[in-house]
């Protein structure tokens, strides 16, 4: 069965360093997105892309974060200068598209800012 | 600004009993609501959608009905289970946002043997 798979599934970063958390999202979907989990709260909506550029971003999203899908299989979070604040667990998802609006998420990576 | 309230609490019910869970959601409209299921340290997995002109939906042990009066959402999981115990999710959701998903907080469940 297809998934999305992500990629470290731990990284540890010294603060103010960049970090790139990378995805595969299963290969006919349209919809990509980021969403973020700090331990013990909910998960939360960072950006989503279709059509190569960002559709929509949270507040959370700010100047710190980009994305971009550098070919046709990969979709890829940088963070410039990470935070402490940014340790979570970030969740890459997919989506089919407009009739299938259900979201297929990868197993996530731990992000560690120390 | 949208709220989306689930029951804050673990919920614990014995196994073979029905669990039912809530969402409540206020200052938005969606035009359909979904569930997840969140194992510990995991991605959320998609369980059931539901659009706001269907009163109920069923998937096996699953049911999800859904109140746009009442803005409310009720999934429930029949007979339940141990391997049912987990955290579910709902994230109710407009059209056009480019199916971002906005979560509730969710709710946890233990089902005890």
């Amino acid at each position: 069965e297809p998934e999305v798979t992500q990629t470290p599934s731990h990284q540890v970063t010294q603060m103010g360093q960049e970090v790139i958390l990378r995805c595969v999202p299963i290969s006919n979907h349209l919809y990509f997105y980021w969403y973020r989990q700090i331990l013990g709260q909910k998960v939360e909506f960072l950006v989503s892309f279709y059509n190569n550029e960002i559709s929509e971003k949270s507040e959370i999203f700010d100047d710190q974060f980009s994305v971009e899908r550098p070919d046709g299989s990969n979709f890829t979070l940088k963070i410039r200068s990470t935070k402490l604040e940014d340790s979570a667990m970030y969740f890459c998802a997919s989506s089919p598209g407009d009739k299938n609006t259900e979201a297929f998420f990868g197993q996530g990576t731990r992000l560690t800012v120390v | 600004s949208q709220k989306i309230e689930q029951n804050s609490e673990a919920l614990n019910i014995q196994e073979g009993k029905t669990a039912t869970l809530t969402c409540n959601y206020t200052n938005y409209s969606p035009a359909y609501l979904q569930w997840y299921r969140q194992d510990p340290g995991r991605g959320p997995v998609f369980l059931l959608l539901i659009r706001e002109n269907e009163k109920e939906k069923r998937k096996e042990r699953l049911k999800v009905t859904f109140d746009t009066t009442l803005k409310q959402s009720l999934f429930h999981i029949t007979a339940s289970q141990p391997a049912d115990s987990a955290t579910y999710l709902c994230a109710p959701t407009r059209t056009g946002g480019y199916n971002k998903l906005i979560f509730g907080a969710g709710t946890r469940l233990a089902v005890h043997p």
